[in-house]
């Protein structure tokens, strides 16, 4: 596509609840990024793909968080028993390839999350 | 680990004076460098980069400067425009074989530019 594309762009749901959130990257790129924006916060990396590699899930932030990519693209990030602190904008992004030094990532508009 | 350090914000000031937003990183191998600026209600949006030491990105009257032997890459411009008023993120892209290649962010500063 001609962008990276999230969905919901918008999700309020009510704490306890499992939501996910899905990310398509740009067509072709290998690596792909999770970052979590609070308000008035700056971007928290959560977890990156990259090709077959094992993603580095280390900032993940409990076990309540997973996400996983299926075939290389698309992603989806799952937030089990959802927390009001988990409120947040989930932002994607991708890039490729993820080798060469200075490559541009790109974002997504982000999923803005509300739990009450 | 690898970090990112801005100048707390906000930054106010009034348009056409000079803006200079400092950023330091920390970082094993040799990181690419990068600004990125998020306008109200939009979406992340690269500014600019750089990719070695001495490189100097630039991009819309902003330019920064990869400076190895201080570890910085200070955000500067001539003189900003009200429409400049947004946030502003420095981050670095790990690299070298002991680095997974994310991409990780400033805590950012924002940019308030008075008519």
């Amino acid at each position: 596509g001609a962008g990276v594309s999230q969905s919901p762009s918008n999700k309020v749901t009510e704490k306890g609840k499992d939501v996910e959130l899905r990310c398509d990257p740009i067509s072709g790129h290998t690596a792909l990024y999770w970052y979590r924006q609070s308000l008035g916060q700056g971007l928290e990396f959560l977890i990156y793909f990259q090709g077959n590699s094992a993603p580095d899930k280390s900032g993940l932030p409990s076990d309540r968080f997973s996400a996983e990519r299926t075939g290389g693209s698309v992603s989806t990030l799952t937030i089990q028993r959802t927390q009001q602190e988990d409120s947040a904008v989930y932002l994607c992004a991708s890039s490729n390839p993820q080798g060469a030094p200075g490559n541009t990532i790109y974002f997504g508009e982000g999923s803005w999350l509300t739990v009450v | 680990g690898n970090s990112v350090t801005q100048m707390e914000g906000p930054v106010t000031l009034s348009e056409e004076a000079f803006l200079t937003i400092n950023c330091t990183y920390t970082a094993t191998g040799y990181p690419s460098l990068f600004w990125y600026v998020q306008y109200p209600g939009e979406g992340l949006q690269l500014l600019l980069k750089a990719t070695k030491a001495d490189d100097k990105g630039s991009n819309k009257g902003f330019e920064a400067t990869y400076r190895k032997e201080t570890t910085s890459f200070h955000l500067e411009k001539g003189s900003v425009q009200v429409s400049d008023s947004a946030v502003y993120f420095c981050a670095l892209k790990e690299s070298g074989s002991s680095n997974t290649g994310k991409l990780i962010f400033g805590q950012g500063t924002t940019l308030q530019v008075k008519p």
